[in-house]
């Protein structure tokens, strides 16, 4: 069974930094993009980031480039999200998403994780 | 980027019905088009993958259909469980951008 555990979420004061965590088990990691997806309260989904297999390649929205950076860990199964400057807008729950997998969809996702920025 | 126009943005609907949720983007993605559900308080689910294959355990009921900039989902006949946000996402290019949302009720 694919699952997919995120960890890290909590208050940060605008400015601040968090290092959001993603633990897979259930499929072969290391085959498969990788992604972190947000919603704020309320709102829509947005596609952050996105990470080859091998780390090789990543994709970022426009609005968190330069600021947050998505990486992983295939020997521990392991994805990560380092958030830094962060502002309020990024006050979201940050969802942990295996792909782009088959037609560049995103098959399975983890319960989510909130991060909320705020003074 | 990519630009996603969903409609409608919600709609209420009888059990038994016929529902179709429309969606248009700015430029042609071919059938790189895909469908989620969400429940309220729950992580999107994957409906509905290439515009038009069914992912796995998900009912015979939905359907989807279009290619290039116009596509649509279908409940064919609607059950209860179908209360919830439905979200349709390119994935032609990066950023893999997603629509507005429907938010479906039940009568």
């Amino acid at each position: 069974e694919v699952q997919l555990v995120e960890s890290g979420g909590g208050l940060v004061q605008p400015g601040g930094s968090l290092r959001l965590s993603c633990a897979a088990s259930g499929f072969t990691f290391g085959s498969y993009w990788m992604s972190w997806v947000r919603q704020a309260p309320g709102k829509g989904l947005e596609c952050v980031a996105n990470i080859k297999q091998d780390g090789s390649e990543e994709y970022y929205v426009d609005s968190v480039k330069g600021r947050f950076t998505i990486s992983r860990d295939n020997a521990k199964n392991s994805l990560y999200l380092q958030m830094n400057s962060l502002r309020a807008e990024d006050t979201a729950v940050y969802y942990c998403a295996r792909g782009p997998a088959r037609a560049n969809a995103f098959d399975f996702w983890g319960q989510g994780t909130m991060v909320s920025v705020s003074s | 980027d990519i630009q996603m126009t969903q409609s409608p943005s919600s709609l209420s609907a009888s059990v038994g019905d016929r529902v179709t949720i429309t969606c248009r983007t700015s430029q042609s993605i071919s059938s790189y088009l895909n469908w989620y559900q969400q429940k309220p308080g729950k992580a999107p689910k994957l409906l509905i993958y290439a515009a038009s294959s069914l992912q796995g355990g998900v009912p015979s009921r939905f359907s989807g259909s279009g290619s290039g900039t116009d596509f649509t989902l279908t409940i064919s006949s609607l059950q209860p469980e179908d209360s919830a946000t439905y979200y349709c996402q390119q994935s032609n290019s990066t950023p893999y951008s997603f629509g507005q949302g429907t938010k479906l009720e039940i009568k």
